[in-house]
């Protein structure tokens, strides 16, 4: 089975802290693709980083920076000096590799509140 | 706009009423998704097409839903019989090319269905 895990809720910070949000998946395929999406107020889907699981390195990208274990199967994302604007849901998505129809599998997101 | 738009971004109708939600895809994609998105959780996958064809329709809930998506082009997602059940934000998404996991996804702003 396919899953993603996103056991935090809710997240409130003040601006210019550091916060990170997690996700654990589970996949029985050993090709895979890992997603984040930033989902404002507005409620547009926004693509933040794909990572395949080939590629353990970490990313960075500005103040946001990734995480990936496949020890842990755990993909976190961390948003340092956090600025109001940051405030939204953030999904963690998995999508197998080859497979016929490449759907996202999401997790049920994080909300992120910062406070000035 | 290049982006990939969806109408109407908000739907109220009555309980066993049809409905017809759109989504126009970013030129040029051929694969196209719809995920349906229920209040405080993940999108969840519906409906896969890769052109003209319906590639993968396993995330449809039931036989009241279909989709098509005739010129391989403008997509219409189909509610028969609505139930309060239905209610969800509905959101559509567009990539480059077929078979590739990779390809990132571009979502639409989504259409709200209420369900009276």
């Amino acid at each position: 089975a396919q899953k993603v895990t996103q056991a935090q809720t809710e997240i409130s910070v003040v601006e210019k802290e550091d916060v990170t949000l997690d996700c654990v998946y589970e996949t029985r395929d050993t090709t895979y693709y890992l997603f984040w999406y930033k989902q404002p107020p507005s409620g547009e889907l926004v693509f933040l980083i794909r990572r395949n699981s080939f590629d353990e390195q970490n990313e960075i990208s500005g103040r946001y920076s990734w995480n990936f274990q496949k020890s842990t199967s755990s993909f976190n994302f961390t948003i340092t000096a956090s600025q109001v604007v940051d405030s939204a849901v953030y999904f963690c998505a998995l999508v197998n590799y080859g497979g016929a129809t490449n759907k996202l599998i999401f997790g049920t997101g994080t909300l992120l509140a910062v406070q000035p | 706009g290049a982006g990939v738009s969806q109408t109407p971004s908000n739907k109220v109708t009555e309980k066993g009423k049809y409905v017809e939600l759109r989504c126009d895809p970013i030129s040029g994609h051929t694969a196209l998704y719809w995920y349906r998105q229920s209040l405080g959780q993940g999108p969840e996958f519906l409906i896969y097409f890769q052109g003209t064809g319906a590639a993968d329709d396993s995330g449809l809930p039931n036989d009241r839903f279909f989709a098509v998506r005739p010129e391989g082009s403008v997509s219409t997602l189909k509610i028969q019989r609505t139930e309060r059940g239905d209610s969800a934000v509905y959101l559509c998404a567009s990539s480059a090319s077929s078979g590739s996991s990779r390809n990132e996804q571009f979502f639409g702003p989504g259409t709200r269905l209420t369900v009276l």
